[in-house]
């Protein structure tokens, strides 16, 4: 029963490049959540989907930054015409259908660099 | 907003030392969460509370959330050098499907 995956790893870009970050949450989990983490800092909520939809993204800037999960493949995190300051760990975690909240399940992250 | 403020921001302890972070909340929370996080990893899963009052018990660890469900508290008895990491609470306060706040953690260094 594999985890959460998140890809890549790692990935560095250079200003105004743009990145997409790919998730796929655990089996039977509809819920998806896309969190940032700065060094030394807490997780930061940016998005919250399920399938073809978005629930909740009071946490998204406004510009550059979009997210989708469609009825087909991963969740997508996609950030257009990086700068210095996107540096940072995403985070993306699953949990299963059902209004009881449950823990979430992370998956490990991927980390990115913007050079 | 709403917001979850966690003390300590930092803790060094030798090991065998007991070790507590705080977490407070402003408005009354739904449930609280714990999570740990190694240097380098990713948050895990500890605990949910859901009840005022609860206090629940893993091992050495024992949570526990305020009777006005503004507060928790994680205790780790007796550290050992395994316990290193970041440890986070994270508030869900019940009006959005799927926000946790997260507390900016308390970084635990155990020194054996």
């Amino acid at each position: 029963n594999a985890g959460v995956m998140q890809n890549p790893r790692h990935l560095v870009r250079r200003r105004g490049q743009e990145a997409r970050l790919r998730c796929s949450p655990m089996k039977g989990h509809s819920h998806v959540y896309w969190y940032r983490q700065l060094p030394e800092e807490g997780l930061k909520f940016m998005v919250y989907l399920q399938k073809e939809n978005i629930i909740d993204e009071s946490g998204m800037p406004k510009e550059r930054f979009s997210a989708e999960f469609p009825k087909e493949g991963p969740s997508i995190l996609r950030i257009q015409q990086v700068v210095r300051g996107d540096s940072a760990a995403y985070f993306c975690a699953s949990s299963p259908p059902g209004r009881e909240k449950r823990g979430y399940t992370f998956g490990s992250g991927t980390r990115l660099t913007v050079v | 907003g709403q917001q979850v403020m966690q003390i300590p921001q930092y803790q060094h302890v030798q090991e065998g030392e007991d070790f507590t972070t705080y977490c407070n909340s402003s408005t009354t929370l739904s449930n609280i969460q714990w999570y740990k996080q190694r240097p380098g990893g990713h948050p895990v899963f500890l605990i949910q509370l859901v009840k005022s009052g609860e206090v629940k018990k893993q091992k050495r660890l024992t949570f526990q959330f305020g009777e006005a469900k503004k507060n928790s508290s994680l205790h780790i008895t007796a550290t050992q050098t395994t316990d290193v990491g970041t440890y986070f609470c994270a508030g869900n306060y019940g009006g959005s499907q799927g926000n946790l706040i997260f507390g900016k953690g308390t970084k635990l260094s155990v020194k054996p």
